[in-house]
């Protein structure tokens, strides 16, 4: 069973500061996808991430994917409070199948 | 941006009793899901559904759970007898394109909670 497994499980920082959240697994995956989720509503896709060492940009958040397609990283610049939420990544299994880590809730105090 | 719809947003259940959650994904998407989330725990697939048909589930999905769709708009999660640890946010989702590695669309969910 392909896992993936996300670091941290919880962040408190205050605004401005930057972080790095993990997602990592023991299985290759074909790509890798960031959604965020708020309180009360479904997870939201944010960047899909395909070939092995790409990094995308969106606004303040660069998205990495590992060179071996085992691991991402969500890197957020100044943080603001408006950036807090559950930040999921997720991959395929299967064709139809997409398998969600395990989440990191960040909370960004102002 | 098009989305997906569910209803009701919280249902409460007698443990036993059957529910149906509702759900009306995009309407130019082919492909439909349904997830869970236990409060704390990770987003867990239950069931993949295409061209009228189961295309995968989980080990989750037994055989109190069924999908339905039954007009060209709904696409329905049935749990047939309840039990306590069904209680879950459930979440319809809907593609275009087989969900492993395009965007999926997800509604805003079903609080599901089991007494």
């Amino acid at each position: 069973t392909q896992l993936l497994e996300q670091s941290p499980q919880f962040l408190s920082i205050q605004e401005g500061e930057n972080l790095t959240v993990y997602c990592n697994s023991s299985s290759v995956f074909s790509s890798l996808q960031w959604y965020r989720q708020e309180p009360g509503e479904g997870p939201v896709l944010l960047v899909t991430v395909v070939t092995g060492g790409e990094v995308k940009k969106l606004k303040r958040l660069t998205f990495q994917f590992g060179d071996a397609r085992k691991d991402s990283s969500l890197h957020i610049t100044a943080a603001q409070p408006g950036d807090t939420g559950l930040y999921l990544c997720a991959g395929p299994y299967n064709t139809d199948k997409l398998i969600f880590g395990t989440g990191t809730r960040l909370q960004v105090f102002p | 941006e098009p989305e997906v719809t569910q209803t009701p947003s919280h249902q409460v259940t007698q443990m036993g009793q059957e529910v149906i959650l509702r759900c009306v994904p995009i309407s130019n998407h082919l492909y439909f899901y349904w997830y869970r989330q236990i409060l704390g725990q990770k987003v867990e697939f239950l069931v993949s559904f295409y061209n009228n048909e189961i295309s995968e589930k989980s080990e989750i999905f037994d055989d109190q759970f069924s999908v339905e769709r039954p007009d060209g708009s709904n696409f329905t999660l049935k749990i047939r007898s309840t039990k306590l640890e069904d209680s879950a946010m459930y979440f319809c989702a809907s593609s275009r394109e087989p969900g492993g590695n395009e965007k999926l669309f997800f509604g805003s969910g079903t609080q599901l909670s089991v007494l």
